[in-house]
């Protein structure tokens, strides 16, 4: 089966650490995205790939940095420089961009990230 | 920059009601909008993409409509079961291609 597979789906971190959260899709789409959840607002956009080895920042990219190093894979670091990294983080990917129209969003089951 | 609001926030309703989730935004100048729905603790699942040019889409119990002109979107979700209970969002993408702007959502109960 086709999707996005995201890990840890919990994951806990003391203050000062960095961390990285997986994302891996075997949809062979273009586009990746990073997007993070609070409670109470929506989902807003960190960061953005649309091709291997390029990426663009998002609405929120400060503290958090990607790579896009293979086509099914973008992992995102949340590192200590995120002042409040608690969030449902997800990743979603789409065969394209809204330009030709084919962006329908494949979203992963999320990742859930506490600081102590 | 786009601003998305979905009204109501919430919504609790008996089963088989026929429902409209409203959503309006700011900037007329969008490529598509889709509407998800996403379950407690999950990812979000599309459940319909209109494209500019379209009025409306139906998937099943599903019917979005888009007035783009006025910047608006609804769903309407008839005869509701219990099943449908979860949280709705809209999301228009602007004409820079890869930005969605996403409302907070419409949470969404449906009781036996």
């Amino acid at each position: 089966d086709g999707g996005i597979t995201q890990s840890p789906k919990y994951l806990f971190r003391k203050e000062g650490q960095n961390v990285t959260l997986s994302c891996e899709q075997n949809l062979n789409h273009d586009a990746m995205y990073w997007y993070r959840q609070d409670p109470g607002q929506g989902l807003r956009l960190i960061y953005y790939s649309q091709i291997v080895n390029d990426f663009q920042k998002g609405d929120i990219a400060e503290g958090y940095s990607v790579s896009r190093e293979k086509k099914e894979s973008f992992p995102l670091t949340v590192t200590s420089a995120q002042k409040n990294p608690t969030a449902f983080y997800l990743c979603a990917s789409s065969i394209g961009t809204g330009i030709s129209g084919a962006n329908v969003l494949t979203f992963g089951a999320g990742s859930r990230l506490t600081v102590l | 920059k786009q601003e998305v609001t979905q009204i109501p926030a919430a919504l609790s309703v008996p089963e088989g009601e026929n429902l409209v989730l409203n959503c309006s935004f700011t900037d007329s100048a969008i490529y598509n909008l889709q509407w998800f729905r996403q379950d407690p603790g999950k990812g979000l699942t599309s459940l319909l993409l209109i494209q500019s040019s379209q009025r409306e889409q139906t998937s099943g119990r599903l019917n979005a409509s888009l007035d783009k002109s006025s910047g608006r979107s609804t769903l309407y979700i008839a005869a509701s079961q219990p099943g449908d209970s979860a949280t709705y969002l809209c999301a228009p993408t602007g004409t820079s291609g890869s930005r969605l702007t996403f409302g907070e959502g419409t949470q969404l109960t449906v009781n036996p």
